[in-house]
């Protein structure tokens, strides 16, 4: 089944705004991680926040995690286009073996000039 | 790419026959890891190592196998490919448990 399933599954924007992207996951984890993915290229590690953390920040990405309600969100700010691309969340659960991340489906993002 | 690269980058081959991809790494991460990418499925684990000959399956390994012998080479086999292991193959490495993971540009599978 899958651990995490991001809201909404695509999501188009003026270049300048805001772009917030959701997270739900179903059981407890050790940390909850972003990743980005630019058409036919690998995913590329965003953000990492542990459960014990409540927002995180790097340049223009904020993460906020609510353990209570299993879910999170990657907000990115002052969108470009160059941020467009696909967008994943993974969780990495608690009493999981050996690192195995989960991913979800997916955000696609789309950044307008 | 993070010192990742994958090989071949693009594969082409016929229903029945053995498929090998290989994923070599420069940066001596213990954990490597072998996703297939499917429009409407994300990401999904297929075998991962955490060592030299230490392997284990992920969530959809079922016809797959994969071999490490060396710190730096993990190999995902197709014994005997199928059309529904078209796919983009993705391997990834991680230095440590519950650490963010470094992904390799891919393969893309067909099998016709």
């Amino acid at each position: 089944s899958q651990q995490g399933e991001e809201d909404p599954q695509a999501l188009s924007i003026q270049e300048g705004e805001n772009a917030t992207m959701n997270c739900s996951y179903k059981t407890s984890i050790n940390n909850l991680q972003w990743y980005r993915q630019n058409s036919g290229r690998g995913l590329v590690h965003l953000i990492l926040i542990r459960s014990n953390e409540r927002e995180k920040h790097s340049g223009r990405l904020r993460v906020t995690l609510d353990t209570s309600k299993k879910s999170s969100s990657l907000l990115i700010t002052a969108s470009r286009a160059a941020d467009t691309a696909s967008y994943f969340c993974a969780t990495d659960r608690v009493g999981g073996a050996n690192s195995k991340l989960t991913f979800g489906k997916g955000i696609t993002l789309s950044v307008r000039p | 790419d993070a010192g990742i690269t994958q090989s071949p980058r693009h594969k082409v081959t016929e229903t029945g026959t053995p498929v090998t991809l290989r994923c070599h790494q420069t940066e001596n991460h213990r954990y490597m890891y072998w996703y297939r990418q499917d429009p409407g499925h994300g990401l999904r684990l297929i075998h991962y190592s955490y060592g030299v000959k230490d392997t284990d399956k992920g969530e959809v390994s079922d016809g797959y196998s994969v071999s490490r012998s060396k710190t730096e080479d993990f190999l995902l086999t197709l014994e005997s490919a199928t059309s529904s292991q078209t796919s983009v193959y993705f391997c990834a490495i991680s230095p440590r448990d519950s650490y963010e993971q470094y992904f390799g540009p891919g393969t893309r599978l067909t099998v016709t």
